[in-house]
């Protein structure tokens, strides 16, 4: 089983600036790589997949980069709404799929 | 649009099994291009993939589960479902379910299963 592994638990940053949330797999995932958002009470919504592919409907202010075991979701100028949980999650060695335990994005 | 709903008892009791369904509008079930799957959140903590069907039947489990894991598909009802037999309390969480290509890309709103006495 491949295990993910975000840092950090928890980010603190002011509005307006940029983020920065890693995700680590214990082996080669290749770009087989998504990303989510979820804010309390809803379901999470997909934001990357591939690694780097905006889903539809996604601001630009997100990118994602990496391959192999490291990763990173960049988020460009946060805004208010974008303050919540973004777990990774790989698809390239399954079952099973996994996700890693999730990054708390909080308004600093 | 496509959307996903779940629905079934959000009480079972330790032991039993817990049963749920998924239910698909605005598009087929039985496109070839797509999986369906379900994914639990236990109160508090991350997502946990529970396992995948195909249109035709094929299915892929978590193996941490699969010994308690059914997941069955009835394509007339554009419908999906979940079975989850000897249920304890570390069952209880948020189930959802998705639409999986090779990613989750349409959720449910997902429906809270305690598993209480």
């Amino acid at each position: 089983e491949i295990v993910m592994t975000q840092s950090p638990a928890t980010l603190s940053v002011s509005p307006g600036e940029r983020a920065t949330l890693s995700c680590r797999a214990s082996q080669s995932v290749s770009s087989n790589l998504a990303w989510y958002q979820q804010k309390p009470g809803q379901a999470p919504r997909l934001l990357i997949s591939g690694a780097s592919t905006r889903a539809t409907g996604i601001p630009a202010r997100f990118s994602g980069s990496g391959s192999g075991t490291e990763f990173t979701l960049t988020i460009s100028s946060l805004q208010s709404e974008d303050f919540a949980v973004y777990y990774c999650q790989q698809y390239n060695n399954w079952p099973p799929i996994t996700f890693g335990q999730g990054t708390r994005l909080e308004i600093k | 649009q496509l959307q996903l709903q779940e629905s079934g008892p959000g009480l079972v009791k330790p032991s039993e099994t817990l049963s749920l369904t998924c239910t698909v509008s605005g598009g087929s079930i039985s496109s070839s291009s797509y999986y369906w799957g379900w994914i639990r959140q236990p109160p508090g903590k991350g997502l946990e993939w529970i396992g995948s069907i195909y249109y035709s039947g094929s299915t892929y489990y978590n193996p941490s589960l699969k010994s308690r894991v059914t997941i069955s598909v009835d394509t007339s009802k554009n419908q999906f479902s979940l079975k989850v037999s000897s249920v304890t309390a570390a069952d209880t969480a948020v189930y959802y379910c998705a639409r999986w290509e090779s990613s989750f890309d349409y959720w449910g709103q997902g429906t809270l299963v305690t598993v209480s006495s």
